[in-house]
């Protein structure tokens, strides 16, 4: 158990619709960061939030969003969902910002678009 | 893009036998490794990392190697088990600090 939650577990919806998935992070981790996996795909870096602070964007659309609570939860929202959009969307987090550290991954959030 | 990539993306193995897994990665500038393994249905699991001023790194049954010559990184697994069959990625830490270039995944069988 890598300590990082993530809700729900699967996620079924249609296009054109608005989800959001949540993440917490291990206890004590300030640093989360979000990621796609589509199928045989690697992991795409989507954002990276720090202490509620957005710190780096990746390959992330404009149609998404995110966000990190004082709580240091964090959320992605999508919205009007494409068929593309479905994959496995993992949420990882980390001590801080600073290099070498390693990041510890959540068991993901699966969303299937109909 | 990303610049991580994987030589194999299949391997199966005898269990008992040692696995090699293989990484190349493309900047040189890279000075930390990490590899994960994923098992069907679960996120990335943290193995073992790396850092630069190192070669070779061991763990639990596990040893990363690295060569900076030719941009190389290896996860090898002794005693290879049924549970160790996943995908491995290697992720290479960009110079922008703690964000990471995944590679693909090799997909390791252990044949019992």
């Amino acid at each position: 158990d890598s300590g990082v939650t993530q809700t729900p577990k699967h996620l079924i919806t249609a296009t054109g619709q608005r989800v959001t998935l949540r993440c917490s992070p291990r206890s004590g981790d300030l640093s989360v960061y979000w990621y796609q996996q589509s199928l045989d795909q690697g992991l795409q870096f989507l954002i990276q939030y720090y202490n509620g602070e957005e710190r780096a964007k990746g390959n992330i659309l404009e149609r998404f969003s995110a966000q990190q609570f004082p709580d240091l939860h964090s959320e992605l929202n999508l919205s009007s969902l494409e068929l593309g959009d479905s994959a496995l969307y993992f949420c990882a987090s980390s001590v801080d910002s600073d290099s070498n550290q390693p990041q510890h991954f959540g068991d993901g959030t699966r969303l299937s678009i109909l | 893009g990303e610049s991580v990539g994987l030589h194999l993306p299949t391997l199966s193995v005898q269990e008992g036998d040692n696995s090699i897994i293989n990484c190349a990665y493309s900047n040189s500038a890279s000075d930390y490794f990490i590899w994960y393994k994923q098992e069907s249905g679960k996120g990335p699991q943290f193995i073992i990392d790396i850092r630069s001023n190192m070669d070779k790194r061991q763990g639990q049954r596990v040893t990363v190697l690295l060569n900076k010559t030719v941009k190389h990184l290896s996860l090898q697994i002794a005693a290879t088990q049924p549970g160790d069959s996943a995908v491995y990625f290697c992720a290479e830490e960009k110079d922008t600090g703690n964000q990471f270039y995944f590679g693909t995944g090799t997909s390791l069988t252990v044949i019992p």
